[in-house]
């Protein structure tokens, strides 16, 4: 059992460039969610999703664009990248919304240049 | 607007006790997580918390009172390995996480 995995774990991108950050849970979770850590600052939430083919924006969906075809893939694609996207970015999944827990994949450090 | 107020930085003994406090308001209340981040590693859960009172796990255990909007984390017998950032976050009305900034735990021999 892999839990959440992501890739890269680090990245640099110029002004302008466009990725993907890969997400994939085999946990069989309902629920994922991309989030973005600045230092000092707690956790915002970018995008969730409550299941395959269901997307819905959270607190700084700006620039960010997801898609979730399977359970298992949550991908965050990012266009015309800025400098105010440098940060770390997290992918979580849980069971469902509620009281579960999030797990947590080990993150992708990302600088815009 | 919703907040979550905990102390940036505390500074602990090895074998010390330790509460770190945290504070919330939020639209609505599904409950309080808390959760320690090691430096460049992951979030991994610690706590839930939904109803009022003390939950115990181990060494570590957490308090909540809905009222007063107040949470703490308390680490007993502090080990090295403790040294890491703790986060509160609470559910709010719409099954979101509010995530306080973090509390960076410093251990000394």
């Amino acid at each position: 059992n892999a839990g959440v995995t992501q890739t890269p774990k680090f990245r640099i991108l110029k002004i302008g460039q466009s990725m993907t950050l890969q997400c994939t849970q085999d946990m069989n979770h309902n629920y994922m969610y991309w989030y973005r850590q600045d230092p000092g600052m707690g956790l915002k939430l970018i995008y969730y999703s409550v299941g395959a083919g269901i997307t819905d924006k959270g607190e700084v969906p700006n620039g960010y664009n997801v898609s979730r075809s399977t359970t298992e893939d949550f991908p965050l694609r990012l266009e015309l990248a800025a400098p105010s996207q440098t940060s770390v970015y997290f992918c979580a999944s849980s069971y469902r919304e509620s009281s579960y827990e999030q797990y947590f994949g080990p993150g992708t450090r990302l600088t815009v240049t | 607007g919703q907040n979550i107020d905990q102390p940036t930085e505390m500074t602990a003994t090895e074998g010390a006790i330790v509460q770190i406090n945290c504070t919330y308001q939020t639209s609505g209340f599904n409950g309080l997580f808390w959760y320690q981040q090691h430096a460049g590693e992951a979030p991994t859960f610690l706590s839930y918390n939904v109803l009022d009172g003390l939950e115990e796990k181990g060494r570590f255990s957490s308090f909540l009172s809905r009222s007063k909007g107040y949470s703490y984390l308390l680490l007993k017998e502090l080990q090295m390995k403790d040294s890491a950032s703790y986060l509160c976050a609470v559910l709010d009305s719409n099954y979101q996480l509010i995530w306080g900034a973090g509390t960076k735990l410093i251990i000394k021999p």
